[in-house]
């Protein structure tokens, strides 16, 4: 699987957008962006997943660049309950067995100040 | 809406006990898998199931065994509960669809203590 790389940590201000990137030089072709994240003390929580296009959903918009090397998270109108890990993940979309498991990595802890 | 249940939230065990910790999900998915989480290390992949019955080991399966008899339940038995065992435990679930095997619902976890 691609590497992904991301900010440790980044602060936001309630009410502002929050743009989270995501580095993945190495994705391959047939590899999608996958966006969870987790709230302290909880499970993690997927959120939204492209390929090449920018995708939105009602908690989220993704922005993926054209040469699919990195990619935004957008929360556009961010709330003291978005305080949360936020975790990229690329993969291939088709992993039979075991290999379906997800890989976290460190994430980027967004913190939303009032 | 889509609901993954662990049995607890918090738990106390003391060593050399069975520890088995239940989780449900209501979505009739295929796939279930048993996770820990410790600080730095991300979360671990300890067992997975793609089917009633059925199971495959994870990264790190030792002193773990599971159980799935039904496919809304899988079960994680700690067989003889160490003190490493001491973690936060997830459970999740997912499809088989091509997309959805990476889209997994996960539930609030099982934070074990062993004594």
């Amino acid at each position: 699987d691609a590497k992904t790389t991301q900010p440790p940590s980044m602060d936001c201000a309630e009410g502002r957008a929050a743009n989270l990137p995501c580095n993945h030089s190495t994705i391959s072709g047939n590899e999608y962006v996958y966006w969870y994240r987790q709230i302290h003390s909880q499970g993690p929580q997927y959120i939204i997943h492209g390929l090449k296009n920018n995708e939105t959903n009602e908690m989220a918009s993704l922005i993926i660049t054209e040469d699919r090397k990195s990619s935004t998270l957008i929360l556009p109108h961010a709330t003291l309950r978005d305080t949360a890990v936020y975790y990229c993940i690329v993969r291939v979309a088709d992993y039979g067995g075991s290999q379906g498991n997800l890989i976290f990595g460190k994430g980027t802890k967004l913190s939303v100040k009032p | 809406d889509v609901k993954v249940t662990q049995s607890s939230r918090y738990l106390v065990k003391r060593t050399g006990e069975k520890v088995f910790l239940e989780c449900v999900q209501d979505m009739d998915h295929e796939n279930m898998f048993w996770y820990r989480q410790d600080p730095g290390l991300g979360l671990r992949l300890i067992y997975f199931s793609y089917d009633v019955k059925m199971k495959e080991k994870g990264d790190i399966p030792e002193g773990y065994s599971v159980s799935r008899e039904k496919k809304e339940r899988f079960s994680l038995i700690l067989e003889s509960a160490s003190t490493n065992q001491t973690s936060m435990y997830l459970c999740a679930s997912s499809s088989t669809g091509t997309l959805a095997k990476n889209i997994q619902y996960f539930g609030a976890g099982t934070r074990l203590s062993v004594l």
